[in-house]
C-alpha cells in the first residue's frame, strides 16, 4: 500500500511568515494525526482528525496554528505567523484505529524558521 | 496523567553486546504500547507492539504491568540497530504519547 504522503519536505521561512504543510493518508485510514517533534524530543499530538471532525485539538496553539481537512482525505497545517520556537519536523501519521493498530508516518516536514 | 519516559538519551554498546532500551509509562487503564524506530534518514514506522507479542529482528519486549515497563531488548546487538527508538503509549481515542526517545549506538 502507498504511505502517508507529506510535502514539502524541507521549509525554511523567515519569523512572522506564514507556511502550510500538506498530507495525505493511507487510503481508507479515518484516523489523522500531526504530530510535531522538536530536535531532542519525542513527537508531541497537536491535532486528531477523526474522517473530518476535529478528536483532540487541545495541544494545538490556536493562535498561530490551524488545520483542516477536508472530505475526510488530505489535510493541511498550517502556521501564521511563524515563531523561532516552531522550527521542528511535522509528521504527519494516519492508522485504521482500533486494538492494536499503530500508526504509519509520513517522512515529515522540517520547518526551519530564522 | 498518560506520560512515557524513557530515561536513557544516549546507549552505547559493542556489536553481540545484550541491549535493553528502558521505558516506563503512566496510564490509568488498560495500556497499549509500542516501540517505534527512526533510522537515520528514514521516516518514523512501527517496530512492534505488545499486543502480538512479536520478535521483530531480534527485538523483544514485554509488557510488566507491575512496575509499568516496557523495555525492548535484544540479545545481540547488530550495528544496523543504530537508530532512535521511541516508546509509545496508546491512549484514548487512539491519541499516541511518545517517550523522548532513545539513540542506540552499536559500535564494531
Amino acid at each position: 500500500e502507498a504511505g502517508v504522503a507529506q510535502s514539502p519536505r524541507y521549509k525554511i521561512i523567515e519569523k512572522r511568515q506564514s507556511v502550510a504543510f500538506w498530507c495525505n493518508p493511507i487510503s481508507g485510514h479515518a484516523t489523522l494525526y500531526w504530530y510535531q517533534q522538536i530536535l531532542g524530543q519525542g513527537p508531541k499530538l497537536l491535532i486528531q482528525f477523526q474522517n473530518n471532525g476535529v478528536v483532540d485539538d487541545s495541544q494545538l496553539p490556536k493562535d498561530r496554528f490551524s488545520a483542516e481537512r477536508l472530505k475526510g482525505v488530505d489535510s493541511t497545517l498550517k502556521i501564521q505567523p511563524a515563531k523561532l520556537e516552531d522550527s521542528a519536523v511535522y509528521l504527519c501519521a494516519s492508522s485504521l484505529g482500533g486494538e492494536g493498530y499503530g500508526y504509519t508516518f509520513g517522512s515529515g516536514t522540517r520547518l526551519t524558521v530564522v | 496523567a498518560q506520560r512515557v519516559t524513557q530515561p536513557e538519551k544516549l546507549l552505547s554498546v559493542f556489536k553481540g553486546a545484550p541491549v535493553e532500551l528502558k521505558c516506563n509509562y503512566s496510564y490509568s487503564g488498560s495500556p497499549e504500547l509500542f516501540w517505534y524506530v527512526q533510522y537515520s534518514r528514514q521516516r518514523l514506522q512501527l517496530l512492534l507492539r505488545h499486543i502480538s507479542r512479536e520478535s521483530i529482528k531480534g527485538f523483544t519486549a514485554d509488557l510488566n504491568k507491575g512496575e509499568t515497563s516496557f523495555h525492548l531488548k535484544k540479545p545481540f546487538a547488530q550495528e544496523e540497530d543504530s537508530a532512535m527508538y521511541y516508546c509509545a503509549l496508546k491512549g484514548n481515542f487512539n491519541k499516541f504519547y511518545f517517550g523522548s526517545g532513545t539513540k542506540l549506538n552499536v559500535k564494531p
